[in-house]
């Protein structure tokens, strides 16, 4: 069975652009969760989909917003692209969710770098 | 509020050492479930336990075991007879259920080396 799948791995912008990046789940999973990677600030929780659905979300600005299609495929963006915004971005994919048992597994990130 | 704490921010070892990570908690949830996650230079976080708040017994699997007390409030994870390919950053994590729709809380990982 394939992981989860991030597109592209790697990714160089810059200041004031935009950016999309993807995840494919799990097969089967529906829930798609998407999470933030720096040195300073660790692993620091995006938001959740769910049916198409944004169930759950963390304390980001408004310019990351995110999508969930009817295969469960996600999609998050990022506008007017900060230096701060630098930071490996994982996609995490589980049977269903909000539910604190689940087993939430993730992709390899896409590594981004804002000049 | 939920916190995790990893202490530990590198732990470099020799090859075959034994070696703790530590992990404790904080939770006013009475359900909740704690993870290990292990995160190799390739970026993905790879699921390695789970363990509910109600079963306090140690397990065991393979080189690795993982001791919750929740007396302390800890979950530490123990690596025996360390190898190369243990080289890591690891990860607990805490999720709860009383706070409804909470997502999974890392501890800012701890980062070990194994030496050959």
């Amino acid at each position: 069975k394939a992981g989860v799948t991030q597109t592209p791995r790697y990714l160089i912008k810059t200041r004031g652009q935009q950016v999309t990046l993807s995840c494919s789940p799990i097969s089967g999973h529906r829930s798609v969760s998407w999470y933030q990677q720096t040195p300073g600030q660790g692993l620091q929780f995006l938001f959740e989909y769910f049916s198409e659905t944004q169930r759950n979300k963390g304390n980001f600005p408004g310019r990351f917003s995110g999508r969930q299609f009817s295969n469960s495929r996600s999609e998050m963006n990022v506008s007017t692209l900060e230096l701060g915004d630098s930071a490996l971005y994982l996609c995490a994919s589980s049977l269903i969710p909000h539910r604190p048992e689940n087993i939430q597994y993730f992709g390899a990130g896409t590594r981004l770098s804002v000049l | 509020a939920q916190k995790v704490t990893q202490a530990q921010t590198e732990i470099s070892v020799v090859e075959k050492e034994d070696v703790t990570l530590d992990c404790v908690y904080e939770t006013r949830d009475t359900t909740y479930y704690l993870f290990w996650y292990k995160q190799p230079p390739s970026g993905e976080l790879v699921f390695l336990i789970r363990r509910n708040s109600f079963d306090e017994q140690n397990e065991i699997s393979g080189r690795y075991s993982w001791n919750f007390q929740k007396s302390t409030s800890s979950f530490n994870f123990t690596i025996t007879a360390s190898q190369v390919v243990d080289s890591a950053v690891y990860f607990c994590a805490l999720s709860g259920a009383a706070s409804g729709n909470t997502p999974l809380v890392f501890g800012k990982g701890t980062r070990l080396s194994v030496i050959a």
